[in-house]
């Protein structure tokens, strides 16, 4: 299930189950958006982006939904693995300005 | 392909001394970003670069902290009199271009700054 820890929102799921990280973004000008990976001690890892003239795009085991009308992003996980567990991060780009991220979610995956 | 390098990665620091970061982008990128993370929060924005310009640099404090990317050598993020609030990672990315949407950018490994 998702909680709210002291920082960072953490969600727990099953090895093998379908993980779904959310996200809502602020600007509704935002017109591409990336989903980063970050593993402790490391830096932030491209997982996959996706325009706004698209609302769905798949990689592998990975797929980001993105919906402009409630300015929210997707991040689905297929048959989640023990090296998926990390924080996940979105963050959105205004026709080349600055990226700005989202808080993150913790995700931690169970034996 | 050698990726966004920083160094260092470990950095300890006394208040009131002075922290430089480096980065060198990845090949063929003219874009750096610097980002700040503190423990359990997310990245925040600090400064744009372009070679020998600065773009964007509405997210560093207006105090201590600048930043270059000079034509030649790496990008550098100087922090003087540090104090203890400055302890944290810094990111730094980097992009080909500006402007175009669908513009990624790769994140180093981060310098972790400690200040005692």
């Amino acid at each position: 299930g998702e909680s709210v820890g002291l920082h960072l929102p953490t969600l727990s799921v099953q090895e093998g189950d379908n993980s779904i990280i959310n996200c809502a973004y602020s600007n509704s000008a935002s017109d591409y958006f990336i989903w980063y990976k970050q593993e402790s001690g490391k830096g932030p890892q491209f997982i996959i982006d996706i325009r706004s003239n698209m609302d769905k795009r798949q990689g592998q085991r990975v797929t980001v939904l993105l919906n402009k009308t409630v300015k929210h992003l997707s991040l689905q996980i297929a048959a989640t693995q023990p090296g998926d567990s990390a924080v996940y991060f979105c963050a959105e780009n205004n026709y080349g300005q600055n990226f700005v991220f989202g808080p993150g979610t913790r995700l931690s995956v169970l034996p | 392909n050698a990726g966004v390098m920083q160094n260092p990665r470990h950095l300890v620091r006394r208040r009131g001394q002075e922290a430089r970061l480096r980065c060198s982008p990845m090949k063929g990128h003219s874009h750096v970003y610097w980002y700040r993370q503190l423990p359990e929060e997310g990245l925040k924005f600090m400064v744009y670069l372009q070679k020998e310009n600065i773009i964007d640099e509405s997210g560093m404090p207006k105090e201590r902290f600048s930043a270059e990317f000079p034509k030649e050598g790496p990008s550098i993020l100087r922090i003087q009199q540090v104090v203890r609030g400055d302890s944290a990672a810094y990111f730094c990315a980097s992009s080909p271009k500006q402007g175009a949407s669908g513009n990624t950018i790769y994140f180093g490994e981060g310098s972790w700054l400690t200040v005692v």
